[in-house]
């Protein structure tokens, strides 16, 4: 089983649609968790934190489920310019040995449409 | 500008030849990191440095070198004994080095090639 587990997409959906995107991870050990955002060709950057009470940013909304392990990402209203990848990153903590080491998912690729 | 710069951003290779991909970062952070991005894959870890003059392995370090001589720069070299060099290979740095919450930041990317 994959440390962390997204649906590769495509999602194909029209402009000002909603859309959600699920992660799931296999370490109930994980301390903390992420959203990145890559465009085709490009670094990812850091599209917004997860925290368990869950976090609203614009029309980005991120929940964590600690009890079954997943996060999500809604996108509220997509526009064009949503069209990326977004990518799922679930960090063990330091107290592992390992440093601040990430675990990236795949990456889930979202078409937004005219 | 504060930043990561990477240099090249690509970057040809015979077989048999080592080449060092350059990382740079006026962050003034402590902790940096190198992965390599394959197609259908998710970023995996090749090295990292939490403080200057010390570095670990991360999951695939096999076939790669890396030193951490100053805190700015933390170099990657592909060496001859990796199998399958051809990738794209990013850097990345972050602000303490035990920190779970601690952000990461990419720099733009280096894509090699071996011909």
């Amino acid at each position: 089983r994959k440390e962390v587990e997204q649906d590769p997409g495509p999602f194909n959906v029209p402009e000002g649609a909603t859309v959600a995107f699920n992660c799931t991870y296999s370490n109930s050990a994980s301390q903390s968790f992420f959203w990145y955002r890559q465009d085709c060709r490009k670094e990812p950057k850091l599209l917004m934190s997860v925290y368990s009470s869950g976090n609203e940013d614009g029309r980005f909304t991120a929940q964590l489920n600690r009890a079954s392990q997943y996060i999500s990402l809604l996108i509220r209203d997509s526009k064009l310019s949503d069209s990326a990848t977004y990518l799922c990153v679930v960090n063990l903590g330091g107290d592992t040995g390992g440093g601040n080491k990430l675990t990236f998912g795949t990456g889930t690729q979202l078409k937004v449409e005219l | 500008d504060g930043g990561i710069t990477q240099s090249p951003k690509y970057l040809f290779r015979k077989e048999g030849q080592n080449v060092t991909l350059s990382c740079e970062q006026n962050l003034n952070h402590d902790a940096m990191y190198w992965y390599r991005q394959d197609p259908g894959q998710g970023l995996r870890l090749i090295y990292y440095s939490q403080i200057v003059n010390d570095f670990q392995k991360g999951d695939i370090a096999e076939g790669y070198s890396v030193s951490r001589e100053k805190k700015e720069s933390f170099p990657l070299t592909v060496t001859s004994a990796q199998k399958n060099p051809t990738a794209f290979y990013l850097c990345a740095s972050s602000t303490r080095r035990d920190l779970p919450r601690d952000t990461q930041y990419f720099g733009p990317g280096t894509r090699l090639t071996v011909l």
